[in-house]
């Protein structure tokens, strides 16, 4: 079993639309959840960063940790064509740890 | 602020070649800095990661190495490059929190 799986989609929304992107992780460990935009040909740029549960807002961007199921989520809302990216999930233990992503979520959002 | 910066963007190398990719952070002092390599579907694997100067762990053996001559500086190589070391190569870098990464050298061997 992988340390986090995530659905690579394709994932293909209007504009407006409220977008989920969801992971799901092993190690109960895991305390600190990261999410990344990924824009092509470019590297992942850090988009929220939490730790243990609850959620984390940061304009249209909500991020959500469920540490009872294993579950993370990044929610946009008003969905934009900028957002248009591949979206990644990480998560460790701790900071000085090993760090394990998802393979990324494809997102398209049609104007 | 902290800047990361990676050169080349795109490089195109024949088989056998030797390969250098260099990785430089600003602002910030004593950093961890990772070598990364993502292929399509397959997601982030760590290739190197540097805790100081001289101090390098290898996550997987492979045809590449890498060194810190500088503490804010890490570069990745190649004596002879396979078609397999085609990819996507980042560098990245942490204190005391997630990885935060170069825009990414797009490495083609022909």
């Amino acid at each position: 079993q992988k340390e986090v799986e995530q659905d690579p989609g394709p994932l293909s929304v209007p504009e407006g639309a409220i977008v989920s992107l969801n992971c799901t992780y092993s190690n109960s460990a895991f305390q600190y959840f990261m999410w990344y935009r990924q824009y092509s040909r470019k590297g992942p740029e850090l988009l929220m960063y939490t730790y243990s549960s609850g959620n984390k807002e940061d304009g249209r961007f909500t991020a959500q940790v469920d540490k009872s199921s294993k579950y993370i989520s990044l929610f946009i809302r008003d969905s934009q064509p900028s957002d248009s990216a591949t979206y990644l999930c990480a998560t460790s233990q701790n900071t000085g740890n090993q760090f394990y992503f998802g393979t990324g979520t494809s997102l398209t959002v049609i104007p | 602020s902290q800047t990361i910066h990676q050169w080349p963007a795109t490089l195109v190398q024949p088989v056998g070649s030797p390969l250098s990719l260099e990785c430089t952070v600003e602002g910030t002092s004593n950093p961890n800095l990772y070598w990364y390599r993502q292929a399509a579907g397959r997601g982030l694997q760590l290739l190197f990661y540097s805790v100081g100067i001289g101090q390098i762990s290898s996550e997987v053996p492979q045809n590449l190495s890498a060194s810190r001559p500088q503490d804010r500086q890490f570069i990745l190589s190649s004596k002879k490059l396979l078609l397999s070391d085609s990819g996507f190569y980042l560098c990245a870098w942490s204190v005391g929190g997630p990885r935060l990464f170069g825009q990414g050298t797009r490495l083609t061997v022909v």
